[in-house]
């Protein structure tokens, strides 16, 4: 059974650094694009960007680019999201989410539980 | 690729028939497209992809059409677990983007 594991709910001040889990398990973890997506406090989807974790190639949606990073380390099946200074607009849930099979498949089949993040002074 | 989603809440009775649309800006390159589910409190779960593919152990209730940059998420006979919200993602260029949703509600 695939399974995505996320990390817990953080807190945290405006210009702390975050970093946040997301643990993949029953499938071959170096062959599945991850992909990251922000849910605002009563609002709608956001693709954040995706991460190869068998080169760790990323792309970044433009609204994200430069704002956060992300990364994998396959050696543990496990993916990163990371802030270097969170503003209170970062307040979200996270999602992880594996891609589908082929490089066309570029929508979510399996979805981790989220991580809630909340930036608060 | 801005999505549009109509309407944006849907009052229906169990056993009713739902219809959920989704337009696109532009062309969607090979129609790309996916729809989610989502209930309160929980993570997103893939209906739809390619926008009539129904994903792996989902209901025949749910199907997905498609003409020209409308799509359209179809649930036949509503039961009480398919109110929800309803997004659709299009996934032919990037960036990918979702519409704003569909909530479901019971009339």
């Amino acid at each position: 059974e695939v399974q995505l594991v996320q990390s817990g709910a953080e807190v945290k001040k405006p210009g702390e650094s975050l970093k946040i889990s997301c643990k993949g398990s029953g499938y071959d973890f170096t062959t599945y694009w991850i992909g990251w997506v922000r849910q605002m406090p009563g609002k709608g989807l956001e693709w954040m960007g995706f991460i190869y974790p068998g080169d760790s190639d990323t792309r970044f949606s433009p609204s994200f680019q430069g704002r956060v990073t992300i990364s994998a380390d396959k050696s543990i099946s496990t993916a990163y999201l990371q802030w270097s200074s969170l503003q209170s607009s970062d307040t979200a849930m996270y999602y992880c989410a594996r891609r589908g099979r082929y490089t066309y498949s570029q929508y979510f089949e399996h979805w981790g539980q989220g991580t809630l993040v909340t930036v608060s002074s | 690729i801005v999505l549009t989603q109509s309407p944006g809440t849907l009052s229906l009775s169990p056993g009713e028939r739902a219809t959920l649309s989704c337009r696109a800006s532009q062309s969607v390159t090979n129609n790309q497209l996916a729809w989610y589910q989502q209930k309160p409190g929980q993570a997103p779960r893939l209906l739809i992809y390619g926008a009539s593919s129904r994903a792996t152990g989902i209901p025949d209730k749910f199907s997905g059409s498609v003409s020209g940059t409308d799509f359209t998420l179809t649930i036949s006979r509503l039961e009480p677990e398919d109110f929800a919200v309803y997004y659709c993602q299009q996934y032919g260029s990037s960036p990918l983007t979702f519409g704003p949703g569909t909530r479901v509600d019971i009339k």
